[in-house]
């Protein structure tokens, strides 16, 4: 079973400057990648597919790359609706689709 | 615009049983397989069970084999995941979502709490 690994735990920024996040399957996961954000009592949403593809209505703040093993998401500038729990999914191999344990976005 | 909307979670005694279901609106729901992910507190999100759109193929997580059942009756635009023989360890959010093998649209979550 494929597991996928977020870094870092925490990540603490400034509104404003660029947040990376990291994500690393087990094996290959060929660009087949998710990232969701999820904020308190709120249900996840979808902010990427195929690693790099913005979900209906997700700004262009928001890009994913990667493939393989390595993906990353950015967000270039962030602003203050943008601090929440951030996860990664892989479903080369699904089922199941594994998530990542999250990373969590909060203000410095 | 999709909706889904979850409902029946409680609180159930270990091994006791429970039967949540998802209405969805919005969408042809029997063109859709739907999923169920649970997200047990202060936790992170798994993945627990999906059905095809007809019915006709299930798929479950290692930890509920034998114990859960996913449904659905697309005459009622309705999505059921049974839990039977419940656990401490099974106390959390479980949301309903569309489709395979990502999800663009969630419930709001029902909350089953498993607890003596």
């Amino acid at each position: 079973e494929i597991g996928m690994t977020q870094s870092p735990g925490t990540l603490s920024v400034s509104p404003g400057e660029r947040a990376t996040l990291s994500c690393r399957a087990s094996q290959s996961v060929s660009n087949n990648v998710a990232w969701y954000q999820q904020k308190d009592g709120q249900a996840p949403r979808l902010l990427i597919f195929s690693a790099s593809i913005r979900a209906t209505g997700i700004p262009a703040r928001f890009s994913g790359t990667g493939s393989g093993t390595d993906f990353t998401l950015t967000i270039s500038s962030l602003q203050s609706e943008d601090f929440a729990v951030y996860y990664c999914q892989q479903y080369n191999n699904w089922p199941p689709g594994a998530f990542g344990q999250g990373t969590k976005v909060e203000i410095k | 615009e999709v909706q889904l909307v979850e409902s029946g979670g409680g609180l159930v005694q270990p091994g006791g049983s429970l039967r949540i279901s998802c209405v969805g609106s919005g969408f042809t729901f029997g063109n859709f397989a739907m999923t169920w992910v649970r997200q047990a507190p202060g936790k992170g999100l798994e993945w627990v069970s999906s059905i095809s759109g007809n019915g006709g193929s299930t798929f479950y997580t290692d930890s509920v084999k034998g114990r859960f059942t996913i449904s659905r009756d697309n005459s009622k635009n309705a999505l059921y995941l049974q839990m039977n023989s419940l656990r401490a360890e099974d106390t959390a959010v479980y949301y309903c979502a569309k489709d395979v093998p990502y999800w663009g649209d969630w419930g709001q979550g029902t909350l089953a709490t498993v607890s003596s």
